[in-house]
């Protein structure tokens, strides 16, 4: 079962910045939180992942609360093509642990 | 230079039929995945092989048979296909170090 709570869908405005919570309340020492989307019919893509501390890459921000119990993912400046599904997933870094995914948060960027 | 490919794409069969699906990755990854995705959207690991070793294994029908020849391969066998195993299945690869996912583009099978 996913560890993490989504809400089910989302819209922000073209241009504008998509924040995209998660809550992880249970979430453990080790386990990292890690962020994927799914664009329609293609296979999913990872975006970003993090441990305790803020993270940033070329697609995206990732916020982890200092309790670490939940994380917001952070679409600076969303397009038309940001319009998928994210889920957020905890895992330890390790093959032998599973990456589960959930049920996600759709995010519909409109124009 | 696709990193994860699968092969077919699209996959139209009859029920009972055996078939296959085939990955490869040229990431340098040791470890690699299969996953299914239903009507529902839901993704569920199905497998998941480190250096061409099972490491996991979930609950799946023994007629759905993964080999791994070398560590940037992994194919599907799935034998009497039944009309439940209509699905996406997506391969993936990983560092087992850590370090994201990347996926391929998916076989659709179809069982009619």
């Amino acid at each position: 079962d996913a560890k993490t709570t989504q809400p089910p869908s989302m819209d922000c405005a073209e241009g504008r910045a998509a924040n995209l919570p998660c809550n992880h309340s249970t979430i453990s020492g080790n386990e990292y939180v890690y962020w994927y989307r799914q664009i329609h019919s293609q296979g999913p893509q990872y975006i970003i992942h993090g441990l305790k501390n803020n993270e940033t890459n070329e697609m995206a921000s990732l916020i982890i609360t200092e309790d670490r119990k939940s994380s917001t993912l952070i679409l600076p400046h969303a397009t038309l093509r940001d319009t998928a599904v994210y889920y957020c997933i905890v895992r330890e870094e390790d093959s032998s642990y599973k990456l589960i995914f959930g049920s996600g948060t759709r995010l519909l960027v409109r124009p | 230079d696709t990193a994860v490919s699968q092969t077919p794409k699209y996959l139209v069969t009859q029920m009972g039929n055996d078939k296959s699906i085939k990955c490869e990755q040229n990431l340098g990854h040791d470890t690699m995945y299969w996953y299914k995705q239903d009507s529902k959207k839901f993704l569920k690991i199905m497998f998941s092989y480190n250096n061409k070793e099972l490491i996991i294994n979930e609950t799946v029908p023994n007629r759905f048979s993964p080999k791994s020849p070398d560590k940037a391969h992994l194919n599907l066998h799935i034998n009497s296909l039944e009309l439940g195993d209509s699905a996406v299945y997506f391969c993936a690869s990983s560092f087992s170090a850590g370090g994201g996912y990347t996926f391929g583009s998916g076989t659709r099978l179809t069982v009619v």
